[in-house]
């Protein structure tokens, strides 16, 4: 199985700050034929089903703000928010699809400092 | 406006069954791989099976493998969860959630989620 492995489990940062975070998996997830990252990342809120923010590790979903952002290829993978504003207090999570079991990281959990 | 609305959720005894249905509406269901993805209470997410668009392809997370079982009825846009011989373990609640790839490749993010239905699973 491919293990997710996220960092840090939590971070506060001040509103208008970046904050940054990391998604290794214990395996590449880069297919060479289509040269697709299978990478997602994910946004949970208390209470609320998760939301598709990033996938193909860069893609941004329809609606999502600019300010989020995905990077990073193979093994290793950064979620980006570039100015942090009160609604994004959530749990952070990367997956992978590029083999079964899909597997999710453990998830990163972000509040205002 | 795409909707998932899970049921069949509840309070079943060790060993015993559950089907969970989820209801789609507002886009092309036999288009799309369809998953189901659970989350223990204060834990984090964990997928549990995924079904192509056409049904034909089913996978499963080695945790429920042999015990659970995905289908769907595309003429009725409904996602299904047989679940059996349940153990304490599988107390979670369940989201069913659309995969993103038009043409129903399993292999892709899930887009849209369902509230998702509480499972408890205790004597």
């Amino acid at each position: 199985d491919i293990v997710m492995t996220q960092s840090p489990d939590s971070l506060a940062v001040s509103l208008g700050e970046r904050a940054t975070i990391n998604c290794k998996s214990s395996q590449s997830v880069l297919y060479s034929s289509n040269n697709k990252n299978y990478l997602a990342w994910y946004q949970q809120k208390p209470g609320q089903p998760p939301k598709l923010l990033i996938y193909w590790a860069s893609t941004r979903e329809s609606g999502v703000p600019a300010r989020f952002s995905g990077s990073g290829s193979g093994t290793d993978f950064t979620l980006t928010i570039s100015s942090l504003q009160a609604e994004d207090v959530a749990v952070y999570y990367c997956q992978q699809y590029y083999d079964t079991p899909f597997t999710f990281g453990p998830g990163t959990k972000v509040d205002i400092k | 406006e795409v909707q998932l609305v899970e049921s069949g959720g509840g309070l079943v005894q060790p060993g015993g069954s559950l089907r969970l249905s989820c209801a789609a509406s507002g886009f092309t269901f036999s288009n799309y791989a369809m998953s189901w993805v659970r989350q223990a209470p204060g834990k984090g997410l964990e997928w549990v099976s995924t079904i192509s668009g056409s049904g034909e392809r089913t996978i499963y997370a080695d945790s429920v493998k042999g015990r659970f079982t995905i289908s769907r009825d595309n003429s009725k846009n409904t996602l299904y969860l047989q679940m059996n011989s349940l153990r304490a373990e599988d107390t979670a609640v369940y989201y069913c959630a659309k995969n993103t790839a038009l043409g129903g490749s399993c292999y892709s993010a899930q887009d849209y989620w369902g509230q998702g239905t509480l499972v408890t699973v205790s004597s």
